[in-house]
């Protein structure tokens, strides 16, 4: 079955530390999205990617980076700029391109990842 | 700018009663509109979407929503809550031509026996 995977579901990190959240997906999607989830604050966009070897900053970059190397992957690096990352992180993949025709704006999400810094 | 406000945060019901989930959006052109469903630890799939035609539209489990433009509205309705319905719902938009997507700081539904 298509879909995208994260990994790791759990992770831990102490402070200082950098560590990368990993989003793969075989649904053969072009653009593909990071979100932060935190409790009463919604879904807050990262970064997206449109394209291989392209990608934007969201609202709340700072502190994360990303690379598009393969259309599967889109992997997250937490960094130790990142001043509370402690949170549940959503990647998410969608089919089509910036112009929004019907259904192509529905996002598949994956499990999601949830990061504690100790 | 688009937003989007579910006023509620929490809304708890017994089984077997109606709910209701507001979400109202603000945005100076025309969008789309979409409920998403999130279980305990896990990532968020979509309930419903309104791109256009019927101003009603329904979910494969019971939801529905209703379009209202006048008054800027997409309010998620259930006859008759399940136990299976606890979980926390989002609702988003999408402004025409644009590849942005604008959540609702959701509601989490509580189901009671």
């Amino acid at each position: 079955d298509g879909g995208i995977t994260q990994s790791p579901k759990y992770l831990f990190r102490k402070e200082g530390q950098n560590v990368t959240l990993s989003c793969e997906q075989n649904l053969n999607h072009d653009a593909m999205y990071w979100y932060r989830q935190d409790p009463g604050q919604g879904l807050r966009l990262i970064y997206y990617s449109q394209i291989v070897n392209d990608f934007q900053k969201g609202d709340i970059a700072e502190g994360y980076s990303v690379s598009r190397e393969k259309k599967e992957s889109f992997p997250l690096t937490v960094t130790s700029a990142q001043k509370n990352p402690t949170a549940f992180y959503l990647c998410a993949s969608k089919d089509g391109g910036l112009v929004a025709v019907s259904g192509a704006n529905v996002l598949t999400f994956g499990a999601g990842s949830r990061l504690t810094v100790l | 700018a688009q937003s989007v406000t579910q006023l509620d945060s929490q809304v708890p019901v017994f089984e077997e009663a109606p709910v209701e989930l507001r979400c109202n959006y603000s945005s100076s052109v025309s969008v789309y509109l979409f409920w998403y469903v999130q279980y305990p630890n896990q990532g968020l799939q979509l309930l419903l979407k309104y791109l256009s035609g019927s101003t009603l539209v329904e979910s494969i489990n019971g939801f529905e929503a209703e379009f209202n433009k006048s008054q800027t509205s997409f309010h998620l309705r259930k006859p008759s809550v399940h136990i299976s319905d606890t979980a926390e719902y989002f609702c988003a938009v999408t402004p025409i031509n644009t590849d942005k997507l604008i959540f609702g700081t959701g509601t989490r539904l509580q189901v009671f026996p």
